[in-house]
């Protein structure tokens, strides 16, 4: 079952920060999240397993939490190079799970 | 290393042709993966093959076929093209298996496709 992201878009100034939910209906075992610039492949960014931690890559850190089957994405002071659609992908709590996207959210960062 | 590499990188057809797009990884990965994506709905699984010899479905499968050439390559063929296969198609390589829950994807650069 396809995760649920929000925002849909987001418009930031350089150095402001932006939160990305992702939620599912379903008990998750992971959660991914991967960046696609315009144009480009999607790059994976990090992944977080059941267990509730979070994760950090540089200004971008991750939360998930498993009880609310819930994760967030979080971007701090943010920078032009933080621009793209955020796509997380989730696997379910079941054996033999698929990764399944969410719809994706495009965030830009302007001067 | 080149990673995923995916031809061609532009196709047009005409309704009714047939076409095959191609795909091959120099990471080791087992498991290979097509996607596609359409605006406002993210990427959708149509085949991935879990290792060599072996391929299954995915979420939106119908129209399409692929061959698991080698450990290597990864084929995606359109039979009889439609308008509504116009999308953009990614091929992706992972080293874990699709059931795994952990199988972090490396992608493509993507296969643009128009069906007139």
């Amino acid at each position: 079952q396809q995760p649920v992201q929000s925002p849909q878009a987001v418009i930031l100034r350089e150095g402001e920060d932006a939160v990305i939910n992702c939620s599912s209906s379903k008990a998750l075992y992971s959660v991914h999240w991967y960046r696609q610039k315009h144009g480009e492949a999607p790059v994976f960014l990090m992944i977080l397993l059941k267990g509730g931690e979070q994760k950090g890559h540089e200004k971008i850190s991750a939360s998930f939490n498993e009880k609310k089957q819930q994760s967030s994405l979080y971007l701090t002071a943010s920078q032009l190079s933080y621009s793209g659609t955020y796509f997380c992908g989730t696997a379910q709590e079941t054996s033999g799970s698929r990764l399944t996207f969410g719809e994706g959210t495009q965030l830009t960062v302007n001067p | 290393n080149a990673g995923v590499t995916q031809t061609p990188k532009f196709q047009v057809l005409k309704t009714g042709q047939s076409m095959t797009l191609q795909c091959a990884q120099d990471m080791n990965h087992n498991s290979m993966y097509w996607y596609r994506q359409d605006p406002g709905m993210g990427l959708r699984l149509i085949y991935y093959s879990a290792s060599e010899g072996t391929t299954d479905k995915g979420e939106v499968p119908n129209g399409y076929n692929v061959s698991r050439l080698n450990k290597r390559e990864f084929s995606l063929r359109l039979e009889s093209a439609a308008p509504s296969q116009t999308s953009v198609y990614f091929c992706a390589s992972s080293t874990r298996g699709p059931g795994s829950g952990a199988n972090v994807l490396t992608f493509g650069a993507g296969s643009r496709l128009t069906v007139l």
